[in-house]
């Protein structure tokens, strides 16, 4: 897979809105993923954006994709305490293998 | 629950020695593919298996083999384990091949 990096972690105020953002360097990248990883667990998919598109909303979760830059975040609105998780970026192209980054934790304080 | 399934949750053994992880996909599911999680390495994609074939590999090392038997559960197979070989082993399933849901892991410790 190609490099996916993403910072490794966010604090943020319960209440708030968590902005995590990701870049990517495979240009032939057809998706775009995120995941969500509680302590102990495995990783749960959250949203996935197709590259032909530059947002998407999911009742609290909002992606941006500029894909001239390569770059995709995503928004967590009102955020929460069970929210707090490691949440990863990944990529695939046409063979779906995904890619991941490093993975960013995000701490909510209250 | 992703409804797939991982057994075991925890694998303890010792240097050389070989173990089987067992996958069970979501109903419907015909693709299974395997991840490892590392500290060094991250999360790694080793193989995709497709409704019993070999779809997709990875850096994937010699010593370990994987298979999806007609019942559409998938094993990974790993022999002459070494200290490296320590970590989580993820499983995922999938209808369509951007939709990957994955198992909760298979916890390796190599002593």
């Amino acid at each position: 897979g190609e490099d996916v990096e993403q910072s490794l972690f966010l604090s943020v105020r319960e209440g708030d809105s968590s902005v995590i953002n990701c870049t990517y360097t495979d240009s032939s990248s057809t998706y775009l993923y995120w995941y969500k990883q509680e302590p102990g667990a495995g990783l749960q998919l959250l949203t996935y954006i197709f590259s032909n598109m530059d947002m998407k909303q999911d009742q609290r979760l909002t992606v941006l994709l500029n894909k001239k830059d390569k770059h995709l975040s995503l928004r967590i609105a009102d955020t929460q305490t069970g929210d707090s998780a490691i949440y990863f970026c990944a990529e695939s192209s046409n063979d779906y293998k995904l890619s991941f980054g490093a993975g960013t934790t995000v701490t909510v304080r209250a | 629950d992703s409804g797939v399934t991982q057994t075991p949750k925890h694998l303890i053994t010792a240097t050389g020695q070989r173990v089987t992880l067992r996958c069970s996909p979501r109903s419907g599911d015909l693709s299974v593919y395997w991840y490892q999680q590392s500290l060094d390495q991250g999360l790694q994609f080793l193989i995709q298996y497709y409704n019993g074939e070999e779809r997709a590999k990875g850096n994937i090392l010699e010593r370990f083999s994987a298979q999806q038997f007609p019942d559409l559960h998938s094993e990974l197979n790993l022999s002459s384990l070494e200290l490296g070989d320590s970590a989580l082993y993820f499983c995922a399933s999938s209808v369509v091949p951007y939709e990957q849901y994955f198992g909760p892991g298979t916890r390796l410790t190599v002593t």
